[in-house]
């Protein structure tokens, strides 16, 4: 698995407050994402990391921020929570395989439901 | 758990037999795949990965098949078992920090 821990597993929260997702991993990882899931849709990248305090945009970035003061946390902020914001939230890491391919792990998800 | 995907396409499978999970990609310029497997309530397992220089991959029952020409990736299990049922997709990745990802593939193994 990684080592890739996400918190809360599960969250239900009201329409414009803050709401902090934390994935935590164990193993070094330089690469770190937030992803979400919604029915109909592949996965798509929110924000993802390429070291501590290196941080860049996905493709649906608006209404999230990211932080990762240290290599093994990475936490996804949403501002102002949306209806449109409930999702299931996957952290992700990636690393260089011995055959040069660039794997991809997953944590275990976090439910987040804005009321 | 929660439904990775209400209008996920189906592949109902026999318990014993073999299944062939098909996944289009996108872009000509990717290099690597990936395949993953997702149970209801679960984040994606990694199953097997494939680089663009090779054409087939084999794992543990399971075998990728890469079809540049067409842009086809496909994905055998060998000897289907309840255990394998859910939904199953492919990512591609063209060396950066990219991925696209298909939306999936639901695997019924019926007993």
């Amino acid at each position: 698995d990684a080592g890739i821990t996400q918190s809360p597993r599960h969250k239900v929260t009201e329409t414009g407050t803050p709401v902090t997702l934390r994935c935590h991993q164990t193993e070094n990882h330089r690469y770190m994402y937030w992803y979400r899931q919604d029915p109909g849709h592949g996965l798509r990248l929110i924000h993802y990391s390429y070291g501590v305090k290196d941080t860049d945009k996905g493709e649906v970035s608006d209404g999230y921020s990211v932080s990762r003061s240290k290599t093994e946390d990475f936490l996804l902020t949403l501002e102002s929570a949306t209806s449109s914001q409930t999702s299931v939230y996957f952290c992700a890491i990636s690393e260089r395989s011995s055959s040069g391919g660039r794997e991809q792990y997953f944590g275990p998800g976090t439910r987040l439901t804005v009321t | 758990g929660e439904s990775v995907g209400l209008h996920l396409p189906t592949l109902s499978v026999q318990e014993g037999d073999n299944s062939i999970i098909n996944c289009a990609y996108s872009n000509s310029a990717s290099d690597y795949f990936i395949w993953y497997k997702q149970e209801s309530g679960k984040g994606p397992q990694f199953i097997i990965d494939i680089r663009s220089n090779m054409d087939k991959r084999q794992g543990q029952r399971v075998t990728v098949l890469l079809n540049k020409t067409v842009k086809h990736l496909s994905l055998q299990i060998a000897a289907t078992q309840p255990g394998d049922s859910a939904v199953y997709f492919c990512a591609e990745n063209t060396g950066t920090y990219k991925y696209i990802f298909g939306t999936g593939t639901r695997l019924k193994v019926l007993a």
